[in-house]
């Protein structure tokens, strides 16, 4: 099956600074690539879609500029989470999709982002 | 505006069967989607559902009824390792993922 890797699983950072979460499609070429943010006992949010080569989607009332998303080849989607604050302590979860495949979406395992 | 409703929690027996239900509203449908998700992990794909009727996969089965907006997960023969929250997603005209808040399900022995 189609495996999505996500690294780091869990990040600790001090207010203020920035982190990177990196989302690696490892047994497929992934045309499109989701970002999702999930609080406590609360759904997926869909932060923005991204597509190889060209700009992120993003949702409504997410910042784009605060959370910058690459998706520099058909198996690497980054985001950075900059000048982070408690507020933007959550789960993030990265999904994967290709062409061909139809709708269906594969999960990476998430990264549990802690701001203090 | 696109929602979609199921219950907020369930609880179930070690052994029986339990029916999770779903209905939507979203501008169109391109399919429906059930994902397993246990606390602290991601989503895992159980099933998707496009076409009217029931799809089953072992332990799991999935029905769709388009005309009704409605959708269920029925889940036999209950293993304690089944107490997970269960996602119900619908891609709408526009190929969004509409997300579900979860059932959270409570398997007692």
């Amino acid at each position: 099956g189609a495996v999505v890797s996500q690294h780091p699983s869990r990040v600790i950072c001090k207010s203020g600074t920035s982190v990177k979460i990196e989302c690696r499609s490892l047994d497929f070429q992934a045309t499109t690539m989701f970002w999702y943010r999930q609080f406590p006992k609360q759904s997926l949010m869909l932060m923005a879609t991204s597509n190889e080569g060209s700009k992120a989607t993003y949702e409504q009332g997410v910042e784009k500029d605060k959370f910058l998303i690459n998706h520099a080849s058909l198996t690497l989607s980054t985001l950075t989470v900059t000048s982070a604050h408690p507020e933007d302590s959550s789960f993030y979860i990265c999904s994967a999709g290709a062409s061909g495949w139809g709708n269906e979406q594969f999960f990476g395992p998430g990264t549990r982002l802690t701001v203090l | 505006g696109q929602n979609i409703d199921q219950p907020t929690e369930m609880t179930a027996t070690e052994g029986a069967i339990v029916q999770i239900n779903c209905t939507y509203q979203t501008s169109g449908f391109n399919g429906l989607f059930w994902y397993q998700q246990h606390a602290g992990e991601a989503p895992t794909f159980l099933s998707y559902n496009v076409l009217d009727g029931l799809e089953e996969k072992g332990r799991f089965s999935s029905f769709l009824s388009r005309s009704k907006g409605y959708s269920y997960l029925l889940l036999k023969e209950l293993q304690m390792k089944d107490s997970a929250s269960y996602l119900c997603a619908v891609i709408n005209s526009n190929y969004q993922l509409i997300w579900g808040a979860g059932t959270k399900l409570i398997i007692k022995p």
